[in-house]
C-alpha cells in the first residue's frame, strides 16, 4: 500500500499567521483527501484534491481559509490561513490504499496560540 | 468479553478477553464500511473492511459484523492484547462518492494487563 510522508509533524503558531502542511506519497494517486481531527474528536473531511483541478471542499470549509495545491500525482499541500485558536487540531492527508480502506499520513498536530 | 452499548466513548477489558466495539452509521446508501485503529500520535490505520453485500467478514483476530436493517456495525477483537489499546473508528462510504469517508465518533479501548 501507499506510504505517506506528512510534515511538519507538529507546530505551534501565532494567531493570524498561516501554516502549510505537505503530504508526499510514494506512488501516483488520483485523489488525495485532507481531514481535520479536533482534540478528542473524530475526523472530518475538509476537501478532496485532484491533480489538475481545483479542490472540492466539504460544507463548512472554504478555499480562502484552507487553500490546497495539487501540483502532481504524488504531492499536495494544505494551508491553514489566518489562524485562530479554534484551528488547533490534527490535520491528516489520506489516499486510497488500492487494496482496502485508505492510508493516512501520521498527521500534523497544530496548536495556535 | 465486554460489549458496549450502541455507542460509548470508552471500553476497558482485561487482557485475553474478547472486545466488541459498536458503531451506528447514518446513511442507508452507504455500501462500504471500514474500521480503523488510531494510536496516540499516529494517523488512523486500516483494520478491516466490509461491503454491504456481506454481513460478516473475518480477519486475523478481528471480525466485523454489519446489520444494514438497523444501520449497525461492530468490531470484535479476539484475545485482546495490550497492543490493541487505541481509539477505534468506523467509517462509512458510498461507492459513488469514492474516498469521502464519514467517520463515527470513536471508541477508546483500554486493555488491562
Amino acid at each position: 500500500s501507499a506510504v505517506i510522508s506528512q510534515k511538519p509533524s507538529r507546530d505551534i503558531c501565532q494567531r493570524g499567521t498561516s501554516l502549510t502542511i505537505q503530504c508526499q506519497v510514494d506512488s501516483q494517486v488520483t485523489m488525495m483527501f485532507w481531514y481535520r481531527q479536533q482534540p478528542g474528536q473524530s475526523l472530518t473531511l475538509i476537501a478532496t484534491a485532484n491533480q489538475g483541478s481545483e479542490a472540492t471542499y466539504e460544507s463548512g470549509f472554504v478555499i480562502d481559509k484552507f487553500p490546497i495545491s495539487r501540483p502532481n500525482l504524488t504531492f499536495s499541500t494544505l494551508t491553514v490561513s489566518n489562524m485562530s485558536p479554534e484551528d488547533s487540531s490534527i490535520y491528516l492527508c489520506s489516499v486510497d490504499s488500492g487494496w482496502g480502506g485508505y492510508t493516512f499520513g501520521s498527521g500534523t498536530r497544530l496548536t495556535v496560540v | 468479553g465486554e460489549s458496549v452499548g450502541l455507542h460509548l466513548p470508552t471500553l476497558s477489558v482485561q487482557e485475553g478477553d474478547n472486545s466488541i466495539i459498536n458503531c451506528a452509521y447514518s446513511n442507508s446508501a452507504s455500501d462500504y464500511f471500514i474500521w480503523y485503529k488510531q494510536e496516540s500520535g499516529k494517523g488512523p490505520q486500516f483494520i478491516i473492511d466490509i461491503r454491504s453485500n456481506m454481513d460478516k467478514r473475518q480477519g486475523q483476530r478481528v471480525t466485523v459484523l454489519l446489520n444494514k436493517t438497523v444501520k449497525h456495525l461492530s468490531l470484535q477483537i479476539a484475545a485482546t492484547q495490550p497492543g490493541d489499546s487505541a481509539v477505534y473508528f468506523c467509517a462509512e462510504n458510498m461507492s459513488t462518492n469514492a474516498g469521502k469517508s464519514t467517520f463515527g465518533d470513536g471508541t477508546t479501548l483500554t486493555v488491562k494487563p
